[in-house]
């Protein structure tokens, strides 16, 4: 079946510029996750939804960020004012309701020049 | 709170030769273990997990890993090294705390020499 995506792969943006990030998870998945990965790092936690309602937005670094599920399925990190400290990739997983294990797209590369 | 470190950020090993990638772990309730590897470019894949029961586990393409509680480690091993093993590769946390929200490890690139 098919696994999460991430659209766009690539996104170049300006410096105070407003972007948005989607992710389609897999099928009947309840729970989503967004991660950021800086270079040279392992994925940090941004924020977790668990049908339609953020669980828990405890990583997100600033009110800058933001996201959405208003249907329990497709998600979207909404980033504004963009600075070139949030160039990353931007990484999305789902996981079945109960289920520890998660399963992560290929990501969005950020770059903010 | 949750904690992995990762020691070693890069491990290089011959072709054949044993693999050994470590992981230590804090946790104040009992831990959720995982392994992911991460080829350029690409999400992550899940290697391994633990999560309750048999404390040795077996992830896909010949790689396992012991949770040892004494010790807060969950090394990953593979017995002999290909040159498709070569990657980079994240331990993670999570707990009932946590709703599964993981902590990585800052990841451990891995490379195999012919």
């Amino acid at each position: 079946g098919a696994g999460v995506s991430q659209t766009p792969s690539n996104k170049v943006t300006e410096k105070g510029k407003y972007v948005e990030l989607r992710c389609d998870p897999i099928s009947g998945h309840t729970a989503l996750y967004w991660y950021r990965q800086s270079l040279g790092q392992g994925p940090e936690f941004l924020i977790y939804f668990q049908g339609t309602g953020a669980a828990d937005d405890s990583g997100l670094p600033n009110d800058r960020f933001f996201a959405v599920r208003p249907e329990g399925s497709v998600s979207t990190l909404k980033i504004q004012r963009t600075e070139r400290g949030d160039s990353a990739v931007y990484l999305c997983a789902s996981s079945q309701t109960g289920a520890r294990e998660q399963y992560f797209g290929p990501g969005t590369r950020l770059t903010v020049t | 709170a949750q904690s992995v470190t990762q020691l070693g950020s890069h491990v290089s090993v011959s072709e054949g030769a044993l693999v050994l990638l470590r992981c230590n772990y804090s946790s104040s309730v009992p831990p959720y273990l995982f392994w992911y590897v991460q080829y350029p470019n690409q999400g992550l894949q899940l290697l391994l997990k633990y999560t309750t029961g048999a404390t040795l586990v077996k992830g896909i393409n010949g790689f396992e890993a012991e949770f040892k509680k004494s010790e807060t480690s969950f090394h990953l091993t593979k017995p002999s090294a290909h040159m498709s093993d070569a990657a980079e590769y994240f331990c993670a946390v999570s707990d009932d705390t946590n709703a599964g929200k993981s902590t990585f490890g800052d990841g451990t690139t891995l490379t195999v020499k012919p």
